[in-house]
C-alpha cells in the first residue's frame, strides 16, 4: 500500500522565522513527483512545491525547500521568513502509476504568531 | 481559463436522498479525479477518469457513481445518501499523469452535509 505519513499534526512559527514539516512515504515505485499542498480556510488547494523523484535537487519556490531524502523516502518542507498568510493546513503527497493519483496525507496546522 | 468548476458549493441532503456533484474542467485535461475530505484529513481518492468513457475506482467508492462521457465532465452521484458521506468533495484535473508536468487543478470544493 502507498501511504502518506505527516507526524506533526499541529506546529506553530514566529512571525519571520523558519518552520520546517515533515513528511515520510511509502511506495514501490521508482517514477513519481512529490507535492506539498497549502490549503487556507478557504478550502482552495494550492501547490506550493513539487518535486520529481529522479531528480536530485531539492526543489526551492522562494521562501519554500524542501530536503528530499529519496533512499529514507523523506520530504519534507522548510519554510524561511515565515508571513502571517502561510498559516494553514499543509498536505503532502505524492502520486505513482499510470493513472497518477495523488495521495495525500493526514495534514500539518501551521500557526503563525506575532 | 476558469480551470476546474464545481457546482454547488454547498449542499444539505437528508439521509437517502439523491445528489450529483458537477466538475468541469475547460483545460483539456485527459485525467479526472474526485477526492473526498473528512474533518482533520487528508484527501482520499473515490473515483477517477483517465479519459472520456473509461473510470476506476479509488480508495473509497462505496457509495458513489461516476461518469465520464466528455473530457471537461465528471459528475459524481451519490445515490441513497448516509451521514457517513458528510464531507466536503473536491474534484481535480491533470493533462497527463507523471509524463506531464505533474501538475493537479482543483475546484474549490464542495461541502455536503448529509442529516
Amino acid at each position: 500500500a502507498q501511504t502518506v505519513t505527516q507526524s506533526q499534526p499541529e506546529m506553530s512559527v514566529q512571525e519571520a522565522e523558519t518552520v520546517t514539516l515533515s513528511c515520510t512515504y511509502d511506495t514501490s515505485e521508482s517514477d513519481y513527483y512529490l507535492f506539498w499542498y497549502k490549503q487556507p480556510p478557504s478550502r482552495q488547494m494550492i501547490l506550493v512545491i513539487r518535486q520529481e523523484a529522479y531528480k536530485q535537487q531539492n526543489a526551492t519556490e522562494n521562501r519554500f525547500s524542501v530536503n528530499f531524502q529519496k533512499a529514507a523516502k523523506s520530504f519534507s518542507l522548510k519554510i524561511s521568513d515565515s508571513q502571517l498568510g502561510d498559516a494553514a493546513m499543509y498536505f503532502c503527497a505524492f502520486n505513482t502509476g499510470t493513472a497518477s493519483k495523488l495521495t495525500f496525507g493526514t495534514g500539518t496546522r501551521l500557526q503563525v504568531t506575532l | 481559463n476558469a480551470g476546474v468548476t464545481q457546482t454547488p458549493k454547498f449542499r444539505i441532503l437528508k439521509i437517502g436522498q439523491s445528489m450529483t456533484l458537477q466538475c468541469t474542467q475547460d483545460m483539456n485535461h485527459n485525467y479526472m479525479y474526485w477526492y473526498r475530505q473528512d474533518p482533520g484529513m487528508g484527501l482520499k481518492l473515490i473515483y477517477y477518469s483517465v479519459g472520456a468513457g473509461i473510470t476506476d475506482k479509488g480508495e473509497v467508492p462505496n457509495g458513489y457513481n461516476v461518469s465520464r462521457s466528455t473530457t471537461e465532465d465528471f459528475p459524481l452521484r451519490l445515490e441513497l445518501a448516509a451521514p457517513s458521506q458528510t464531507s466536503v468533495y473536491f474534484c481535480a484535473s491533470s493533462y497527463s499523469g507523471l509524463r506531464g508536468n505533474g501538475g493537479y487543478t482543483f475546484g474549490s470544493g464542495t461541502r455536503l452535509t448529509v442529516v
